[in-house]
């Protein structure tokens, strides 16, 4: 069954770098995801595909400090320079098997 | 610049239906396809369909089908999603979003604010 997991929480100080991570289920290592971020009380906000081979698409408008990669089943959001705005909801999602759609639980990342 | 501009909040009594609206702008609009997605209070996100505005072919998420209906109206580039027989369990922020692919399925690019929805008696 497709699927995609996050930890729920992660941490870092200001100014440094966080990985956060999306792990697909058995049987999908091949298929691309894409991150959203949901700041509080805000709606979510499409920030890049990421493919297998670690190519990755951004939205309009993310900066630089934001980037993708790719490691097997995993899927990596690299936040560089966080900032205080950065702290937020962040939420993969994944799509196939037909037509179907689905999201991770989402990863609160705060700064410290 | 894209935009998907959603209907506002809405309060409905257990066993009433809703209808949200997204009126898309901003690029072709038969281009890509248009989902639904939820969020409870509290919780993440939860995907319950997705319509092609071009032609109005759906298809919903298992847990939603019999009671959701997705249509489009190509000529105010709007899509509605209804949902009926409300329960307390459907109190939450609806969304709509873009799928970045051109006619077929992927992953979404752009998001509506969110309409909320609050089933109470």
């Amino acid at each position: 069954q497709l699927a995609v997991t996050q930890s729920p929480s992660a941490s870092a100080s200001l100014g440094t770098s966080v990985k956060l991570t999306c792990t697909l289920s058995s049987g999908h290592s091949r298929f691309p995801i894409a991150w959203h971020q949901q700041r509080p009380e805000k709606g979510p906000r499409y920030l890049m595909k990421i493919n297998s081979d670690g190519s990755h698409n951004k939205g309009d408008g993310i900066p630089g400090r934001f980037s993708g990669s790719s490691s097997g089943a995993e899927r990596y959001l690299t936040i560089s320079s966080l900032q205080s705005e950065d702290e937020a909801d962040y939420f993969c999602q994944t799509w196939g098997n037909g037509i179907n759609v689905v999201f991770g639980g989402g990863t609160k990342l705060t700064v410290l | 610049q894209v935009q998907l501009v959603q209907s506002g909040a809405e309060v409905k009594k257990p066993g009433a239906s809703v209808k949200v609206s997204c009126k898309a702008s901003g690029y072709t609009f038969t281009s890509h396809y248009l989902h639904w997605v939820r969020q409870a209070p509290g919780q993440g996100l939860e995907w319950m369909g997705i319509i092609n505005p071009s032609g109005g072919a759906t298809s919903y998420a298992q847990k939603f089908q019999g009671r959701v209906t997705m249509t489009s109206d190509t000529s105010t580039s709007t899509v509605y999603m209804e949902l009926t027989s409300l329960r307390s369990e459907d109190t939450a922020v609806y969304y709509c979003a873009r799928d970045f692919e051109l006619q077929q399925l992927g992953g979404f690019d752009y998001w509506g604010q969110g309409t909320r929805v609050t089933v109470s008696s």
